[in-house]
């Protein structure tokens, strides 16, 4: 069974600063990694996903990730952050077709 | 291309009727899958469909849930009988064949609230 954890529910940050959101997964089995973004009474965006190969990952929007065995985690990081920022963020880890979400981050861009 | 198709974006029923939640995949795609979203969690994995089948349906309520992927028209998830507890938002999500269940592309989700 997998298990997703998002240390952090809110983090806040002021305009052009960097920002990382915090993933943890727990898993028996190889995982793909996913981060989502949604909007506000909108449907999930893929922002990247770690399936094989190189461990840092990028994705849309100037976000990036790194995958670490090691620490089994799958940390979301941006170096300068903008207004339109704003969502909440999920990590997902998917077996067997099926995601495992985590229970999200709200990133809030303050100007 | 259409992305995924939800419709409606907003239910209103009374506690007892019935919800029909339908999802329009985007062309080509053979593969739907159901979430639901509850306040202030992340997507919870329902239900896993191919065109006819189910293939697993491991985050199904065991009782009032249902869902369908027919050879022709969209996917529903049916709910029986609703409760308060099933106010929520239903994401359906659709992938090719190919491709892992996280590359899948979500629709807009439809809202349930039940009064």
């Amino acid at each position: 069974a997998q298990s997703v954890t998002q240390l952090d529910s809110q983090v806040p940050v002021f305009e052009e600063a960097p920002v990382e959101l915090r993933c943890n997964y727990s898993s028996s089995v190889s995982v793909y990694l996913f981060w989502y973004v949604q909007y506000p009474n909108q449907g999930l965006q893929l922002l990247l996903k770690y399936l094989s190969g190189s461990t840092l990952v990028k994705g849309i929007n100037g976000f990036e990730a790194e995958f670490n065995k090691s620490q089994t985690s799958f940390h979301l990081r941006k170096p300068s952050v903008h207004i339109s920022d704003t969502a909440e963020y999920f990590c997902a880890v998917e077996s067997a077709r099926q995601l495992t979400f985590g229970s999200g981050t709200q990133l809030t861009v303050l100007p | 291309n259409a992305g995924v198709m939800q419709n409606p974006r907003h239910l209103v029923r009374r506690r007892g009727q019935e919800a029909r939640l339908r999802c329009s995949p985007m062309k080509g795609h053979s593969h739907v899958y159901w979430y639901r979203q509850l306040p202030e969690e992340g997507l919870k994995f329902m239900v896993y469909l191919q065109k006819e089948n189910i293939i697993d349906e491991s985050g199904m309520p065991k009782e009032r849930f249902s869902a369908e992927f027919p050879k022709e028209g969209p996917s529903i998830l049916r709910i029986q009988q609703v409760v308060r507890g099933d106010s929520a938002a239903y994401f359906c999500a659709s992938s090719p064949s190919r491709g892992k269940g996280g590359e899948a592309f979500f629709g807009q989700g439809t809202r349930l609230t039940v009064v």
